[in-house]
Order: structure tokens, then sequence, then C-alpha cells
């Protein structure tokens, strides 16, 4: 079964200082990875996906994650964070080898300070 | 290009009635998931639809029921209502022949049962 997990429920940072956001995964094949951000009344956009290759993915709004296999790991970051990057941050995977739908964590509620 | 589309914005229900929501795919996509999002987790796999056929479920009652047009649109249909059911319902629309099968989400319908 695929499983994620995102440790954190909330994430506060100070602007202009780096953020991450952690996430787990548990698949019984490889991975498809996702991150998602969903801001107050609104449906979920997309901001990244691993696929395959390189391990540091750059996405949307100065977003990047990396993957990393042995820690079944896939943390997104950003070097320097903004106010209006508050928000809820949902990490997914699709497994390659079963079905099409995702799995989303249960979400983190990043808090940029100003 | 239009995005995915989701309607009603809103809807309030009774304990025991019976409500349709409904969803547009993004231009060029073939296949809709559907998703729950209860207040505070994240977004739960309903079913999805492709070729006008349910191609896989999550665990769901059979009181969550779809349909797929051959224009590709949506509609979910949940009977017998719970309190339970108040949620966002998130559609979300994909390319089946895609490899990534990448899926871009609508607004939601945000559902209250009373």
């Amino acid at each position: 079964a695929q499983s994620v997990a995102q440790p954190e429920d909330q994430v506060n940072v100070a602007e202009g200082n780096p953020l991450t956001v952690k996430c787990t995964y548990s698949v019984s094949g490889n991975p498809y990875l996702f991150w998602y951000v969903q801001y107050p009344n609104r449906g979920l956009q997309f901001l990244l996906k691993y696929i395959t290759g390189d391990n540091l993915v750059k996405g949307s709004y100065g977003f990047e994650a990396e993957f990393n296999k042995s820690q079944t790991s896939f943390h997104l970051k950003k070097p320097s964070a903004l106010v209006s990057d508050s928000a809820l941050y949902f990490c997914a995977v699709r497994d390659r080898n079963y079905g099409q739908n995702f799995v989303f964590g249960p979400g983190t509620r990043l808090s940029v300070l100003p | 290009d239009a995005g995915v589309t989701q309607s009603p914005t809103h809807l309030i229900k009774t304990r025991g009635q019976q409500v349709t929501l409904r969803c547009s795919p993004k231009s060029g996509h073939d296949t809709v998931s559907w998703y729950q999002q209860a207040l505070g987790q994240g977004p739960q796999f309903i079913f999805q639809y492709y070729e006008e056929e349910e191609r896989q479920r999550g665990n769901f009652p059979d009181r969550f029921s779809g349909h797929q047009f051959p224009n590709y649109s949506s509609e979910l249909n949940v009977n017998a209502l719970l309190l339970g059911d108040s949620a966002l319902y998130l559609c979300a629309s994909s390319l089946r022949s895609s490899e990534i099968y990448e899926q871009y989400f609508g607004p939601g319908t945000r559902l209250t049962v009373t």
C-alpha cells in the first residue's frame, strides 16, 4: 500500500530565511512524487514533480525538492521564504506499478513571518 | 486554455438528502478523478473515470457514485448524506496516455451537511 507522511503539522519561518517542508513516502514500486500548495478556499496548485533522473527538482515560485531514495524522502525547500508562501502544502505519491490515483499526505501549514 | 472547473462552489444539504457535483476537465484531458478533503486533512481518493467507466475506486461506500459523459465532464453523486460527508470535494483531470499522469485540480465544491 502507498502512504505519505508529513511529520510537521506546522512550520514557521522568518521571511528571507530558507524553508524546508518534510515528506516521506512508502510505495512498493518506483514512485512519482509531487508537491501541491493550497491557499484558503482554493483547490490544489501544482508546484513540482519527481519522475526520474536528477534528484534535485526545481519547480514553480522558486521551490525545489530533493528526492532521496534511501531515506524515501522528498523534502520541499526554498532558499528565501516570502510572506506570500504562507499556505498549506501537500506531498503526494503515485506508485508507477499500481493504479492511477495519487495518495496525499496530511498537509503541512507553512507560516512565513514578516 | 480553460482549467478544471467545478460547480457549484458551495452547497448546503440536510442529512439523508442526495447531492450532485459537477466537473469539467482541463482542455485535452480525458480522465477525471474525484477526491474528498475533510477539514484539516489531505485529499482522499474517491474514484476515477475514463472512457465513461469507473476505473479505480478508493475506500468509499457505494453511496458515492459517479458518471462521465462523452465530452469527458463528470458528476459525483452522494446519496443518503451524513454529517461526515461535509468536506471540500476536489476534481482532478489528467491525460490517460501520459506516463507521468500529472493531475490538475479544480477549485473544489464545499459541501456542508446539516
